[in-house]
């Protein structure tokens, strides 16, 4: 396993289309992570699950936006009806989750740019 | 909620001198405090972590950070810094569901 990996990397999209995104997690990760990261800023946490449970999902997460993961595997990301605001990288992550309490390292992919012209 | 602030938007020291980046954080507990680098275009490399224990955290690299409980501090520090070094610094605190928080970031320019 080569760690985290995310399709497409590059995505260009025209204002109202819908997009989406895929995430491979580290094959024995039981939590994945969506993270958001503007130009100039640090990423912003929009949603995590714990195998095929979404836990949390941020404000930023509007209704748009729908994430799944339905075997607990891989993710998909969906934008619906994409606006220029959402242009930004997209990256994922993922952990194992050894136990209650504990906290482990993210590891994050390679993310997905997208652009909404 | 948790938060970090990074007060250097960017920083340009010369190849082989001394670095320090800036990491200030706020949190209800103790923190899982971490630092990630972003060359361009690639995703987050972990270079440390504290979680507890010894303040002095060793990472990759060569770098090592220090954990000041009375500064809510966690400054990234190498000796000399190297060209390669040039990339995109972000501080990062975790939280209780294991989601994190990012600073708004530091980029490092590498003067040759």
């Amino acid at each position: 396993d080569t760690g985290v990996s995310q399709d497409p990397r590059h995505k260009i999209t025209k204002r109202g289309q819908n997009v989406t995104f895929r995430c491979d997690p580290i094959s024995e990760h039981n939590r994945l992570y969506w993270y958001r990261q503007t130009l100039g800023q640090g990423p912003e946490f929009l949603t995590y699950f714990q195998n095929e449970a979404q836990l949390e999902k941020s404000r930023l997460l509007s209704d748009r936006f729908s994430a799944e993961r339905p075997k607990g595997s891989f993710s998909t990301l969906e934008i619906q009806r994409t606006e220029q605001g959402d242009s930004a990288m997209y990256l994922c992550a993922s952990s194992i989750q050894s136990g209650l309490g504990s906290y482990n390292e993210q590891f994050f992919g390679p993310g997905t740019r997208l652009t909404v012209l | 909620a948790q938060s970090v602030t990074q007060p250097d938007i960017h920083i340009t020291v010369s190849e082989g001198a001394s670095l320090e980046l800036r990491c200030n954080y706020s949190y209800g507990a103790t923190p899982y405090l971490f630092w990630y680098v972003q060359s361009p275009g690639q995703g987050l490399q972990l270079l440390l972590k504290y979680f507890s224990g010894d303040t002095l955290v060793q990472g990759i690299k060569g770098f090592e950070a220090e954990f000041k409980r009375s500064q809510s501090s966690f400054n990234l520090r190498k000796p000399s810094v190297h060209w390669s070094d040039a990339a995109e610094y972000f501080c990062a605190v975790g939280g209780g569901n294991n989601d994190m928080r990012f600073g708004a970031g530091t980029r490092l320019t590498v003067k040759p």
